[in-house]
């Protein structure tokens, strides 16, 4: 079984669409993540869901929102796509933060690469 | 704020050589310490992880990587590398508190015959 999966694993759409991401973790996990990997391979956190409260939010454009209508799920919604949004989105999960404070293992999913024309 | 910094964009091996590839951190409390291999098309696989205890660490597929504070580093190692091993590795670094995970840069290992 796949623990963190997303869909679509390709995505090409015009600039000015508007497209959504989803992704699924199967771990019981509290917190999920999204990354974004530019075309360098820079990988940078953009939000982080704990049991469906947002957590950490990266300051990324608000054309980006995520949804989590619940904890098994996260979603991302890109209104107005612009060219500079192509890149790979990475999903992850992790427990909550450990009890005595710490990041714990985030798992990530096969990522999606998205490709903006 | 934490930050990493990978010196090695690319790194060339040969095939049973040995590898160390370097990962250097800065933060102001005890680091959490990930390494991570993305081979090309595909998610992220951990490979191995420090919290506390024991600065060497062993990890999956013969990796291990050993935490030295002193030199705020935490770079990683196989004794033999395997032509399989070619992939693009990540190291991070995470917060005491919070599960925010920063990466570096990455370095890309070519493993030649």
């Amino acid at each position: 079984d796949t623990a963190v999966s997303q869909t679509p694993k390709y995505l090409v759409t015009q600039m000015g669409n508007d497209k959504s991401i989803k992704c699924e973790q199967n771990l019981g996990h509290d917190t999920m993540y999204w990354y974004k990997q530019d075309s360098k391979k820079f990988l940078k956190i953009m939000f982080s869901y704990n049991n469906k409260e947002l957590i950490i939010n990266e300051t990324v454009p608000n054309r980006f929102s995520p949804k989590s209508p619940d904890k098994a799920h996260l979603n991302l919604h890109i209104n107005s796509l612009e060219l500079g949004d192509s890149a790979v989105y990475f999903c992850a999960s992790s427990q909550a933060a450990l009890a005595g404070g710490g990041t714990d293992t985030q798992y990530f999913g096969p990522g999606t690469r998205l490709t903006v024309l | 704020a934490q930050s990493v910094t990978q010196p090695d964009i690319h790194i060339t091996v040969s095939e049973g050589a040995s590898l160390e590839l370097r990962c250097n951190y800065s933060y102001g409390a005890t680091p959490y310490l990930f390494w991570y291999v993305q081979s090309p098309g595909q998610g992220l696989q951990l490979l191995l992880k420090y919290f506390s205890g024991d600065t060497l660490v062993q990890g999956i597929k013969g990796f291990e990587a050993e935490f030295k504070r002193s030199q705020s580093s935490f770079n990683l190692r196989k004794p033999s590398v395997h032509w399989s091993d070619a992939a693009e590795y990540f190291c991070a670094v995470g917060a005491k508190y919070g599960n925010k995970l920063v990466f570096g840069a990455g370095t890309i290992l070519r493993v030649k015959s």
